[in-house]
Order: C-alpha cells, then structure tokens, then sequence
C-alpha cells in the first residue's frame, strides 16, 4: 500500500511569490492535515479536511489556504511568500473520521524562501 | 485554546539504559487523545504510542510506555533499554475536534 505522498519535496521561492504544494493520501483515507515544522516550533497546524470540507484551521493569515479534492488528495497554496514561511510542510492522512486513530504522514515538502 | 508543553528540548541516554521524555498539555476539552510520535534524521514521522483520555490504564507498546496522569495534565514516554536506533526528535501531541497539536520535541541521541 502506498503511503503518503506529497509533491515537490523541495523547492526555492523568493518572496512575494506564491507556492502551491500538493498530497496524496494513503488509499482509503479521507482525513488530510497540514502542518508546518520549523526548528525551536515543532509543528504548527495549519488545516484539516475530510470529504473536501476543513473542518478545522490553525491560527494561520489568509495567505495560506487549502483545499480536498473528491479523491482525496489535498493541495494546500501560500501567497505573498515571506521569509518567515520557510519551513518543512507535512501533510497526514488518516484513515477515521474522528481524530482518534494514527496520523500517518508523507516526508514533507522543504520550501525555502530567499 | 489547547497547548502542549515539552520542556526538554535535548537529552541523551546510554544505550541499553532508561529514558523518560516529559510532556504537559493543557485543554478545556473532555474528550481527547494523547499521542508520541517519533521522527528519525531525515525520515518519516511514525507513531510510538496512543492514549485515550478517557482510560486510566497507561499504554504500553514494547519497550515504550507512558504515564499519564490526567489531573495533572501530564503525559511522559519511558523509553526503556534504549536502542541506537531509537535516536529521533520525539512529539508529544493532542488530538481533539478535527486538530492536533504538537509540542515543539524532544531531540533524543542515544550514546553507544
């Protein structure tokens, strides 16, 4: 079974540009969580969707968005990119409904803003 | 708003030796989970262990376990006869309504 996917793992943008990054999700799962990961803050959650709905947002400005596709797989876009979003992005997907069960997660997507 | 707390942000342990990772949260919420996950040098986040809030027993899995004591808001991970490969930033986690959150880690190195 494959397992989380997310594209492109690395990528350089400078700022005031806009990135789009995409996951797929393990087979099956219909739950897709973003976060964000960068040294000395862990990791930040940015959303949650289940059926193409969020059901749930972190405390993220406007410039980050997401959205779920029909078959599940998740893109999440940041505009106006500044220095301060570069960072390891990690998409999980989940096989419930409720957050009860195990995240499983992709190996991340590294943007680099210069 | 939920909060999670790791107030070691690097430790080492002897390999073979005992280890135990400190975590608190704090919530508003009744029912929630507790989680450890485990990300080695340039790998994936994997699940160690899973707790339920409303359970009092602590879980086990392996050589892994926690202690969580759910009026102090306070969730540790023993890891116990540490292994070279068990060397990984550790997250303590919070999982309520459609969220979780994750503390800022503990990076572990387990000495030979």
């Amino acid at each position: 079974k494959a397992g989380v996917t997310q594209t492109p793992r690395y990528l350089i943008k400078t700022r005031g540009q806009q990135v789009t990054l995409s996951c797929s999700p393990i087979s099956g799962h219909r739950s897709v969580s973003w976060y964000q990961q960068t040294p000395g803050q862990g990791l930040q959650f940015l959303f949650e969707y289940f059926s193409e709905t969020q059901r749930n947002k972190g405390n993220f400005p406007g410039r980050f968005s997401g959205r779920q596709f029909s078959n599940s797989r998740s893109e999440m876009n940041v505009s106006t990119l500044e220095l301060g979003d570069s960072a390891l992005y990690l998409c999980a997907s989940s096989r419930l409904a409720e957050n009860t069960g195990e995240l499983f997660f992709g190996e991340g997507s590294r943007l680099t803003v210069l | 708003a939920q909060t999670v707390t790791q107030s070691q942000p690097e430790m080492s342990v002897q390999e073979a030796e005992t280890v135990t990772l400190s975590c608190t949260y704090d919530t508003s919420e009744n029912n929630y989970y507790l989680f450890w996950y485990k990300q080695p040098p340039s790998r994936q986040m994997i699940l160690v262990i899973r707790q339920e809030a409303y359970k009092q027993q602590n879980a086990t899995e392996n050589r892994f376990s926690v202690n969580f004591q759910k009026a102090a808001k306070s969730f540790s991970l023993k890891i116990s006869d540490s292994q070279l490969g068990d060397t990984a930033m550790y997250f303590c986690a919070w999982a309520g309504t459609y969220k979780y959150i994750f503390g800022t880690g503990t990076r572990l190195k387990v000495l030979a």
